[in-house]
């Protein structure tokens, strides 16, 4: 039984790019939560998921971040025209239900902007 | 989620057992109380999690004090590998929201 699979591991981007971060839960896992942790920082919550809706953005920067998790397919976390702060490790994150079940983590993408 | 306090550090021999406490004076009746560790370059990882009672699983057990307003990590005997940086997180049943990652607190094992 695969665990959530993130890919790339490591993005490299020069300032201006896209950065597209992929996120495959694990199997039957229809809940979906990306976290960033910046540098010698903590965790922080970024989005939450279900099948073709957005439950919660708050965590989400206003402008450049956008994220989806299509019926068919990956969770995609976009970043447009990235800064040099938009570095950081990405995490992905999957759960069953709504239900206080535990989130299953990937190893993360770690994005480095030029 | 209510906040929750760890000690920054702390310092572990190998094979000997490890106490992690965590105070969460400000929990609510319908909070779970969630442990997940860090390993160095890897996402967080599961630990345990109850609500009242002392929990135990294959990883480690759960002291849940009796007013609820602190809990402590046991691992029974530490390894090598269990150097990581653990958190200790409140979670709302049912809400299935996110998790609230604090500072957590950074478990050395020495050899």
């Amino acid at each position: 039984n695969a665990g959530v699979m993130q890919n790339p591991r490591h993005l490299v981007r020069r300032r201006g790019q896209e950065a597209r971060l992929r996120c495959s839960p694990m199997k039957g896992h229809s809940h979906v939560y990306w976290y960033r942790q910046l540098p010698e920082e903590g965790l922080k919550f970024m989005v939450y998921l279900q099948k073709e809706n957005i439950i919660d953005e708050s965590g989400m920067p206003k402008e450049r971040f956008s994220a989806e998790f299509p019926k068919e397919g990956p969770s995609i976390l976009r970043i447009q025209q990235v800064v040099r702060g938009d570095s950081a490790a990405y995490f992905c994150a999957s759960s069953h239900d709504r239900s206080n079940q535990p989130q299953h983590f990937g190893d993360g993408t770690r994005l480095s902007i030029l | 989620d209510a906040k929750t306090t760890q000690p920054n550090s702390m310092e572990s021999n190998e094979e000997e057992p490890v106490h992690l406490p965590c105070n969460h004076s400000t929990i609510s009746g319908t909070d779970y109380i969630h442990w997940y560790r860090q390993l160095p370059s890897q996402g967080p990882e599961y630990v345990i999690h109850g609500l009242t009672s002392n929990v135990n699983n294959r990883m480690a057990s759960l002291a849940i004090a009796e007013d609820r307003k602190s809990s402590t990590l046991i691992l029974h005997r530490a390894t090598l590998r269990d150097a990581a940086v653990y958190y200790c997180i409140l979670r709302e049943y049912n809400a299935g929201n996110m998790l609230t990652f604090g500072g957590g607190t950074r478990l050395m094992v020495k050899p």
